[in-house]
């Protein structure tokens, strides 16, 4: 079964401290990976996707094949940034996504 | 801005009650997915309608779960009879196609508390 591992529930980091959120995908194919995050009170959003290779508020994450793993980092973590991130995988044939459980950063000041 | 609607926000029944949420994708958008999400777990695909079409009902439980997207607009999803279980958050999300896995609009979600 196609699946999406994050493997930590929780992460907690001070502000300006480095933080990465681990994501791993079972293969099949050639998957499309994303990071969806969910800050307090509003609703689920793209943050960002592989494919666009682009930084979305500091954060990146490189696919990395060989290992199957699509790990979400920032060099300088902001108080901003604690909210819940989800990483996907594309599912099947439809383009529907499949989720990891998600993991909770919270930045301390 | 143009955005997923859902209805109700909240929702509290009984067990072996019937409940029914309310779904408004974004206009222009041809594909509409239903996503239940159990506290502390991610979103887990339900059904995907592209227009008025199901793609995928997989994993809908059909003895008691109904989907539909008759116009190919807005949809609704049913349950009846509400168990114990089903309690959860129920997010809608709509996107321009299903040829590529392309962005996903969320609404806020109807949370489901069954008693």
């Amino acid at each position: 079964a196609q699946r999406v591992t994050q493997p930590e529930k929780l992460l907690s980091v001070f502000k300006g401290a480095p933080v990465e959120l681990k994501c791993n995908y079972s293969y099949s194919g050639s998957p499309e990976l994303f990071w969806y995050v969910q800050y307090s009170r509003q609703r689920l959003q793209l943050l960002l996707r592989h494919i666009s290779r682009e930084s979305i508020k500091g954060f990146t994450a490189d696919l990395n094949k060989g290992e199957t793993s699509f790990h979400l980092k920032k060099p300088f973590a902001q108080e901003e940034d604690s909210a819940m991130y989800y990483c996907a995988r594309s599912g099947g044939s439809q383009g529907n996504l499949i989720f990891g459980k998600g993991t909770k950063l919270s930045v301390k000041p | 801005e143009a955005e997923v609607a859902q209805s109700p926000r909240y929702k509290i029944t009984e067990k072996s009650q019937a409940v029914a949420f309310w779904c408004d994708p974004i206009s222009g958008h041809a594909t509409l997915y239903w996503y239940r999400q159990i506290l502390g777990q991610g979103p887990e695909l339900l059904v995907q309608f592209q227009d008025e079409s199901v793609v995928d009902d997989s994993q809908l439980p059909k003895d008691r779960f109904s989907a539909e997207r008759l116009k190919g607009v807005d949809s609704t999803l049913k349950i009846q009879p509400a168990e114990l279980g089903d309690s959860a958050m129920y997010l809608c999300a709509s996107s321009w196609t299903d040829h590529d896995t392309g962005e996903l609009f969320f609404g806020e979600g109807s949370r489901l508390t069954v008693l």
